[in-house]
């Protein structure tokens, strides 16, 4: 099935840095949900943006739909060790009812 | 309210058994999904349930089967298990109302050995 293009694959940054992650698929999506996965659990929804060109804040963690609805891109701001995790891009198809993932980045933030 | 439910939490298998995975969606969710996590392979879809029909299938064997129930309650099976079966099997549920994305369960770890 389809999936979607996530960069970088990892990232090991210093506590207090901020992290920049993007998304990018060759079809167009209605939807974009970022995930935040921790060891042993299941993805946990962050953040959803539902239109072009939106900007949605929750926290330390802003993202964004890209324009051509083609991409998506997460920041975190000032990290802190508990941001440790595997983030995941999520879009929906015009069709719907389908969400294809991306292939995560995994965060390590050194204290 | 309560989340989505799935059981067992770790499961070990002989290869060649069969499998049943259980998963309970949140309450009005008629949605339910199911995906397979493997670390080289991140989150394959395997099948999407609504009001008991399958509504879309991933490209996995014929071994992988699913069902949904009146409840929405979702079982998932896998027959004649291999080692490469053994992965971490994710639930979500949704609502087309809501528009909330999926919510998923914490999963289903399956050893094959």
């Amino acid at each position: 099935g389809q999936q979607l293009n996530q960069s970088p694959q990892s990232m090991f940054i210093q506590e207090g840095e901020d992290v920049s992650m993007n998304c990018t698929s060759s079809s167009i999506f209605n939807t974009w949900l970022w995930y935040k996965q921790e060891p042993g659990e299941g993805p946990v929804l962050l953040i959803a943006l539902y239109k072009a060109g939106e900007l949605t804040s929750n926290g330390r963690l802003t993202a964004q739909f890209g324009i051509t609805r083609k991409d998506s891109f997460l920041n975190i701001s000032a990290s802190i060790p508990s941001d440790v995790g595997i983030y995941f891009c999520a879009g929906e198809s015009n069709t719907g009812n389908q969400f294809y993932f991306g292939t995560g980045t995994s965060l390590t933030v050194i204290p | 309210k309560a989340g989505v439910t799935q059981t067992p939490r770790y499961l070990i298998k002989t290869r060649g058994q069969q499998v049943t995975l259980s998963c309970s969606p949140i309450s009005g969710h008629r949605s339910v999904s199911w995906y397979q996590q493997t670390p080289g392979q991140g989150l394959q879809f395997l099948f999407e349930y609504f009001s008991e029909t399958q509504r879309n299938k991933g490209n996995f064997p014929g071994r992988f089967s699913g069902r949904q129930f009146s409840n929405s309650r979702s079982e998932m099976n896998v027959s004649t298990l291999e080692l490469g079966d053994s992965a971490l099997y994710l639930c979500a549920s949704s609502s087309p109302t809501t528009g909330e994305g999926y919510t998923f369960g914490s999963g289903t770890r399956l050893t094959v050995v």
